[in-house]
Formats: C-alpha cells, sequence, structure tokens
C-alpha cells in the first residue's frame, strides 16, 4: 500500500533560521515520484518540486532544497533563512506511475515568527 | 495560466440536502481527483477519475459519488449530507503520465448544519 507520513505536525522557527520538514514514503513500487505543495492561508496548494523515483540527485533552488535518499525512503524539504511568508502547511505526496494517482502526507504546519 | 475552478468557496447546506460540488479544469487533462482535508489527517482521497464515465474509488468514497461526463467537469455528490461531511474539500487534475503534478482548485469549504 501506498503511504506518506510526515511525522511533524507543526513546527516553530523564528525568521532567518533553517528548517527542515521531514516525509518518510512507502511503496512497492519501483517506479514512482515525489511531490512537495505548499498550502498558504489562501488555501490552495501550490506545486513546488517533484521528482521520479530514478533521480536521487538533490536539488536547490533559491532558499529550498530537497532531499531525496531512496535508501531510508525519504524526501526531505529544507527551507533556508525563512521568512515570515514561509508560514504555511507543507504537503509531501507519492504519486503512482500507472495512473498517476497522489497520495498525500498529513502535513506539517510551518510557522515562521518575526 | 493554467486552471482548476470549484463552483463554490464557502457553502452551507442542511443534514440531509443533495449536495453537488462541481469542478472544472482547462488544461485538457485526462486525470481529475476530489480530495477531503480535515486537520490532522491531511489530503484523503475520495473519487478519482482518468477518463470521461471513467471513475475508482479512493481510500474514503462513503457517502459520496462523483460525475464525469466531460472531460474537463469533474462533480461530487454527496447523496444525503451529513455533519460528519464537514470538510474542506479540493478538486485537482494532472495529466496520466509521467512525472506530471497535480493542479488544484481553490478548494470548497462544506459546512453541514
Amino acid at each position: 500500500a501506498q503511504k506518506v507520513t510526515q511525522a511533524q505536525t507543526e513546527i516553530s522557527v523564528v525568521e532567518k533560521e533553517d528548517v527542515t520538514l521531514d516525509c518518510v514514503y512507502e511503496t512497492r513500487d519501483t517506479t514512482y515520484y515525489l511531490f512537495w505543495y505548499k498550502q498558504p492561508p489562501s488555501g490552495e496548494l501550490v506545486f513546488l518540486i517533484r521528482r521520479n523515483s530514478f533521480d536521487e540527485q538533490n536539488e536547490i533552488s533559491g532558499r529550498y532544497s530537497w532531499n531525496f535518499q531512496k535508501s531510508t525512503s525519504s524526501f526531505n524539504f529544507t527551507i533556508t533563512a525563512s521568512q515570515v511568508v514561509d508560514s504555511a502547511v507543507y504537503f509531501c505526496a507519492l504519486g503512482e506511475y500507472n495512473f498517476n494517482k497522489f497520495y498525500f502526507g498529513s502535513g506539517t504546519k510551518l510557522n515562521v515568527k518575526p | 495560466d493554467v486552471k482548476v475552478t470549484q463552483s463554490s468557496r464557502y457553502l452551507v447546506k442542511r443534514t440531509g440536502e443533495k449536495v453537488f460540488l462541481e469542478c472544472v479544469q482547462d488544461m485538457d487533462h485526462e486525470n481529475m481527483f476530489w480530495y477531503r482535508q480535515d486537520p490532522g489527517l491531511g489530503l484523503r482521497l475520495i473519487y478519482f477519475s482518468y477518463d470521461v464515465k471513467m471513475k475508482e474509488k479512493g481510500d474514503i468514497p462513503e457517502g459520496y459519488s462523483v460525475s464525469r461526463e466531460k472531460k474537463e467537469r469533474f462533480s461530487l455528490i454527496l447523496e444525503s449530507a451529513s455533519t460528519n461531511q464537514t470538510s474542506m474539500y479540493l478538486c485537482a487534475s494532472s495529466f496520466r503520465g509521467t512525472n506530471t503534478e497535480a493542479f488544484f482548485g481553490q478548494g470548497t469549504r462544506l459546512t453541514v448544519v
């Protein structure tokens, strides 16, 4: 069965701190996709990044970076020098290969205080 | 600009009413999804459609049905609304294929009284 676990329910940091959001997944598929989404207070989920199971390269995009480790089934997300605008709920998701169904974690609420 | 549009942002219905939540996408996506979002539970898949008139049950289909008569439109139906269906409902769509993300609507917050 497909499953995504985000063990951190809520994290609070002070602006400019670095913060890592954890994501652990379970799947029996050999080909799959991993995603991170951001849900600001307005409610609409915003896509941040996707990774396929064959690509374990880490990625950096500005203040955001992602660490994909197949050996530990983890796809962690780090925000460097956090800002108040980063405050949101962040979801990790697993995508199936064939029909592209998505399975989401329970989300991590990030509070960045000034 | 790609768009997934849900017909209502907020909805209040009475117990026992039949409720329709509509979702339209303009990206020619094959896949469409209905999720329910509740605090601490994340997004749970209610139903999934990979083509016109095709549907699959998700993790929590009880009390819901769906309709997809046209590719761009996916409706979620609460046959007889109950208070435990008070929630945020999110519609999403995606291409059926590799390495594609889902695009989400703005959500419908449904309150059943």
